[in-house]
């Protein structure tokens, strides 16, 4: 059972370079998110989808962008880092409406 | 907006000790509720959850109760152990958008033996 995986689980990059957080889910879940975690902020929504070729903004969308060509796949774009965007990042999904949210284990971003 | 409001940590408690930490929320209509744990390094998993007015969600020792008058949904254990040194996270989505999850900043509970 994999759940929802997130790769890299580790990643420094320097101010400006641009990366892709990739993640999957082996569950058939319609919905997909992305959110950011701060310290003392809890996490926060960054874009979500709720199917396949539709995505949404959420709280805080600047300098994310978000593709769902497929059901199982949800990548998550930083065109050009900032330190801003040093957090944690986990990717969530769910089967439908109402449905539990399950999430991935995190990815660790720091811009230097 | 939807905002929930829990109480700052750390929580230090001593093994077998009472657990209460704060959660209130606001929203429109009625939201469902949730207590999100995360251990260190890990990601979030759900620990319970309460759709309606009333329910009680309960897993591991842990309850929590969906109080719409108070519009509370407190976490409560009766005996912490060490193993529960965790973050916790109260969290809710609203009907029209379920998929979507409002958190609170967190609160950490560290247990001494």
């Amino acid at each position: 059972n994999a759940g929802v995986t997130q790769t890299p689980k580790f990643q420094v990059l320097k101010t400006g370079q641009s990366m892709t957080l990739q993640c999957a889910q082996d569950m058939n879940h319609e919905y997909m998110s992305w959110y950011r975690q701060d310290p003392g902020m809890g996490l926060r929504l960054i874009h979500y989808s709720v199917g396949a070729g539709i995505t949404d903004q959420g709280e805080v969308p600047n300098g994310y962008n978000v593709s769902r060509s497929t059901t199982e796949d949800f990548p998550l774009r930083l065109l050009s880092a900032a330190p801003s965007q040093t957090s944690v990042y986990f990717c969530a999904s769910s089967y439908t409406s109402g449905n539990t949210i399950y999430f991935g284990e995190g990815s660790w971003l720091t811009v230097v | 907006g939807d905002s929930v409001t829990q109480m700052e940590g750390p929580v230090t408690l001593s093994e077998e000790a009472f657990l209460t930490i704060n959660c209130t929320y606001t929203a429109t209509g009625y939201p469902s509720l949730f207590w999100y744990v995360q251990y260190p390094g890990e990601g979030l998993q759900l620990l319970l959850k309460a759709t309606k007015a009333d329910d009680k969600g309960s897993n591991k020792g842990f309850e929590a109760t969906y109080r719409k008058e108070t519009t509370s949904f407190h976490l409560e254990k009766g005996s912490v152990q060490v193993s529960d040194s965790a973050v916790y996270f109260c969290a809710l989505s609203a009907r029209d958008s379920s998929y979507k999850l409002i958190f609170g900043s967190g609160t950490r509970l560290l247990v001494r033996p």
